[in-house]
């Protein structure tokens, strides 16, 4: 069965210094990954997809992430972090082979970000 | 990528009554998806609705509880029913990209008050 671990409930950075959210996945061979951002009040907005092409995927808003076979991880990171994107993430897994449920979504990391 | 309209956007009920909630979709979709996503928490697929059949639930969701209408390719309803405090959560649908694994689409969310 798949399954997402993101390994830091919140982080709080400084404005203008890099991002890094973490998450680690358990899946089949060939997975494919989401981040996704909520802001406060609104709905899932989709920040970046990899879904077996090159592994350094880059997204909106500046976001890239790394897919990382041999870690089976896939962090999501911005060079310099702006206020705007203090809200939710979920990193996002999706198996088509192991079943019905389409997305399996992790607990979430809330990023504040301090002025 | 589809654009979704979800309606209401929030609402107060009073416990043991029933809320239906709408999705409709630009364009045809083959599957659409409800998710339940409680306070502070990640999303939980309750349901996946075909065009044509009835709904497959996930573990721990019932037709009599969340029964879910899909009358046509573009539109789909949920029914929260005979609603508890507990139920208090924000309710989402979601579609598949196209092609598949571009990545999902949600909408905006209706979030729910049982009080």
């Amino acid at each position: 069965a798949q399954s997402v671990t993101q390994l830091d409930s919140h982080v709080s950075v400084s404005e203008g210094t890099p991002v890094l959210l973490r998450c680690n996945y358990s899946s089949s061979y060939s997975p494919s990954l989401f981040w996704y951002v909520q802001h406060p009040n609104k709905g899932l907005q989709l920040l970046l997809k990899y879904t077996s092409a090159a592994t350094l995927v880059k997204g909106i808003n500046g976001f890239e992430a790394e897919f990382k076979k041999s870690e089976t991880s896939f962090h999501l990171t911005k060079p310099s972090a702006h206020m705007s994107d203090a809200a939710e993430y979920f990193c996002v897994v999706s198996d088509p082979s192991s079943g019905n449920t389409p997305l399996v979504f992790g607990k979430g990391t809330r990023l504040s970000v301090i002025a | 990528s589809a654009v979704i309209s979800q309606k209401p956007s929030r609402d107060i009920c009073q416990r043991g009554t029933s809320l239906t909630i709408q999705c409709q979709v630009d364009s045809q979709v083959t599957m659409m998806f409800w998710y339940r996503q409680q306070p502070g928490q990640s999303l939980t697929l309750i349901a996946t609705a075909n065009q044509g059949s009835e709904a497959t639930y996930e573990s721990g969701f019932v037709i009599d509880k969340f029964p879910i209408s899909r009358p046509n390719l573009t539109f789909s309803t949920l029914t929260v029913s005979n609603m508890s405090p507990e139920d208090s959560s924000i309710y989402l649908c979601s579609v598949e990209g196209v092609p598949r694994n571009y990545g999902y689409t949600f909408g905006s969310g209706t979030r729910l008050t049982v009080v």
